[in-house]
């Protein structure tokens, strides 16, 4: 069965610091991985997904098969990157995401 | 175009309670989601619409119920409302492969 996990809950940092929220996922087929986020009074956006290689906002997420992972990162963290992270796996042919826990970062100035 | 719209915010309930959850997207796609938001645990697929016409269960239907009454909408149904059904509910929809959220309705159950 298909898991995502997010092991850290509360990430905080100071502005300028650099930034990792940790992915980790499980399944057997081909994974398509994405990375939501939630601001403050917000609704939930797609911040990247990892086929299109691409970087928003500054953050990168590359997918590591061997490791399974799919982390967020970012070198230089503002404090408007403060929200709630979720890392997203798409599965049963596209119709379904499984998200993991969530992780809530905090830039502290 | 205003996307995924949901209603109602806010709602409180007592327990045995029903209540109906609406969901309206205006991009014109085919699948559309219902999703339970509670600390810790993510975003978790409570049922999701293919296509106008047929549903199919998510990760955790049990106590709901659903009907995509159009292609625009898809509603969520709380027969009997009991407090571990409080959390806060998203819609989506979706388009090749990416998701579209709605504000979200903050659900209470007393």
């Amino acid at each position: 069965a298909q898991r995502v996990t997010q092991p850290e809950k509360l990430l905080s940092v100071f502005k300028g610091a650099p930034v990792e929220l940790k992915c980790n996922y499980s399944y057997s087929g081909s994974p398509e991985l994405f990375w939501y986020v939630q601001y403050s009074r917000q609704r939930l956006q797609l911040l990247l997904r990892h086929i299109s290689r691409e970087s928003i906002k500054g953050f990168t997420a590359d997918l590591n098969k061997g490791e399974t992972s799919f982390h967020l990162k970012k070198p230089f963290a503002q404090e408007e990157d403060s929200a709630m992270y979720y890392c997203a796996l798409n599965h049963n042919a596209g119709n379904m995401l499984t998200f993991g826990g969530g992780t809530r970062l905090m830039v502290k100035p | 175009n205003a996307g995924v719209t949901q209603t109602p915010k806010f709602q409180v309930l007592k327990t045995g309670q029903s209540m109906t959850l609406q969901c309206a997207q205006d991009m014109n796609h085919n699948s559309m989601y219902w999703y339970r938001q509670d600390p810790g645990m993510g975003l978790r697929l409570i049922y999701y619409s293919a296509s106008e016409g047929t549903t199919d269960k998510g990760e955790v239907p049990n106590g709901y119920n659903v009907s995509r009454l159009n292609k625009r909408e898809f509603s969520l149904r709380l027969e009997s409302a009991a407090p571990s059904q409080t959390s806060v509910y998203f819609c989506a929809s979706r388009n090749y492969n990416e998701q579209f959220f709605g504000p979200g309705t903050r659900l209470t159950v007393l």
